[in-house]
């Protein structure tokens, strides 16, 4: 069954520090979504992509944060410069439906530690 | 904006009895519904969704989930806990007019005993 990769699964970093995390969405999907989870809590959105480009982002998608696609696989979220706050799980997920009936397929998450 | 409001932070149920995990939901337009679980240090996993059609809708492991358009509410069921149902569950909509993110709730922790 196909599913979505994510690496690390573990990182930590220092505070200040850039981290990428990676993704391979499922190979036929076409929006792709990042969510992060605080000590096990809720799921936040951050944001989603479709066609190469951003199609909605949330308030936590600040300045520090950037997405790419850099080839027909992989698709990356880019933290610039770390905070303590940034800690948390990752998840990547992928759809092949945009703003229809299609669930998310979700990866199994990046632990990011920031210290 | 949407969101969804999962009341119970945990809910316990003894094995064999019927389980029920509530959620409500606000839309501007017309929701899509859906239901994930998480167990310990895993993904999210979809359960099943609501989109169009009959209210009551059936997914995976059992479970099922009632459409109620009145009371705003997509309440999660199954008619006989198992102890390994035990997780983490999740209600989530997403507005089929406006948006394609899906909005989580804080998510509903299941205790099976046994």
């Amino acid at each position: 069954e196909p599913e979505v990769t994510q690496t690390p699964s573990h990182q930590v970093t220092q505070m200040g520090q850039e981290v990428i995390l990676r993704c391979v969405p499922i190979s036929n999907h076409l929006y792709f979504y990042w969510y992060r989870q605080i000590l096990g809590q809720k799921v936040e959105f951050l944001v989603s992509f479709y066609n190469n480009e951003i199609s909605e982002k949330s308030e936590i998608f600040d300045d520090q944060f950037s997405v790419e696609r850099p080839d027909g696989s992989n698709f990356t979220l880019k933290i610039r410069s770390t905070k303590l706050e940034d800690s948390a799980m990752y998840f990547c997920a992928s759809s092949d439906d945009r703003g229809l009936a299609g669930e998310l397929f979700f990866g199994e998450g990046s632990r990011l530690t920031v210290l | 904006a949407q969101s969804v409001a999962q009341p119970e932070d945990q809910v316990n149920v003894a094995e064999g009895n019927p389980l029920t995990v509530k959620c409500t939901y606000s839309v501007s337009g017309n929701p899509y519904l859906f239901w994930y679980v998480q167990y310990p240090n895993r993904g999210l996993q979809f359960l099943l969704k609501y989109i169009t059609g009959d209210n009551l809708v059936k997914g995976s492991y059992g479970f099922e989930a009632e459409f109620n358009k009145s009371q705003t509410s997509f309440h999660l069921k199954k008619p006989s806990a198992l102890v390994s149902d035990s997780a983490l569950y999740f209600c989530a909509v997403r507005d089929m007019n406006r948006d394609d993110k899906i909005i989580f709730g804080k998510g509903t922790r299941l205790h099976i005993l046994p």
